[in-house]
């Protein structure tokens, strides 16, 4: 079975400032896929971003990044100047089966 | 736009009714998921449906049902719904892959059982 661990519960920010989301998984498998969700207060469950462990390329897209490293078994996700629509729950998520393996997540609150 | 629908998006029940909660998605998607969502619990998978006539249990199945008969469409039965099944449920689906494969989730459905 695959897991991760974001250790963080909850981070605040003020508005405009860059935060990180850590995120360390486990897992016995040679291919394995990771997925970052974000779940807003409103509830639904946004697709972020879906990384496999072959690619080990950092991955942008406008203010959200992502540092993929095997060595440290980690998949951290970092949003740049942040803003107050960011804040929300995020989930990083190995498949588990046939399951997302959701952990705790982390409750960003980013403040005006 | 293809979409994934749940219905309704509320729910308040009384213990022992048959409960069934509609998932509608037009991607044409191969799988489709059931979890719930609780507090302290994170996500869990209920049932899931890798094609047509096909539907597996997945990790919490007690007490719940489903059937496949079209691709569009997962429907999710509570046989005689328990106050322990107050949760939030969430529908899933993905194209191909059941590993791999992205999984795109619709908006929800809170149910309440008293």
């Amino acid at each position: 079975a695959q897991k991760v661990t974001q250790a963080q519960t909850e981070i605040s920010v003020v508005e405009k400032e860059d935060v990180t989301l850590d995120c360390v998984y486990e897992t016995r498998d040679t291919t394995y896929y990771l997925f970052w969700y974000k779940q807003p207060p409103s509830g639904e469950l946004v697709f972020l971003i879906r990384r496999n462990s072959f690619d080990e390329q950092n991955e942008i897209s406008g203010r959200y990044s992502w540092n993929f490293q095997k060595s440290t078994s980690s998949f951290n996700f970092t949003i740049t100047a942040s803003q107050v629509v960011d804040s929300a729950v995020y989930f990083c998520a190995p498949i588990s089966g046939y399951a997302l393996n959701f952990g705790k997540g982390t409750s960003l609150l980013v403040t005006p | 736009d293809a979409e994934i629908t749940q219905s309704p998006r509320h729910k308040i029940t009384e213990t022992g009714r048959q409960v069934t909660l509609a998932c509608h998605q037009t991607w044409n998607h191969n799988n489709m998921f059931w979890y719930r969502q609780d507090l302290g619990h994170g996500l869990r998978l209920i049932h899931y449906s890798y094609g047509v006539q096909d539907t597996n249990k997945g990790e919490v199945s007690d007490g719940y049902s489903v059937s496949r008969s079209n691709t569009e469409d997962l429907p999710l039965t509570l046989e005689s719904a328990a106050s322990s099944q107050t949760s939030v449920y969430f529908c899933a689906s993905s194209e191909g892959s059941l590993r791999t494969d992205t999984q795109y989730f619709g908006p929800g459905t809170r149910l309440t059982v008293l």
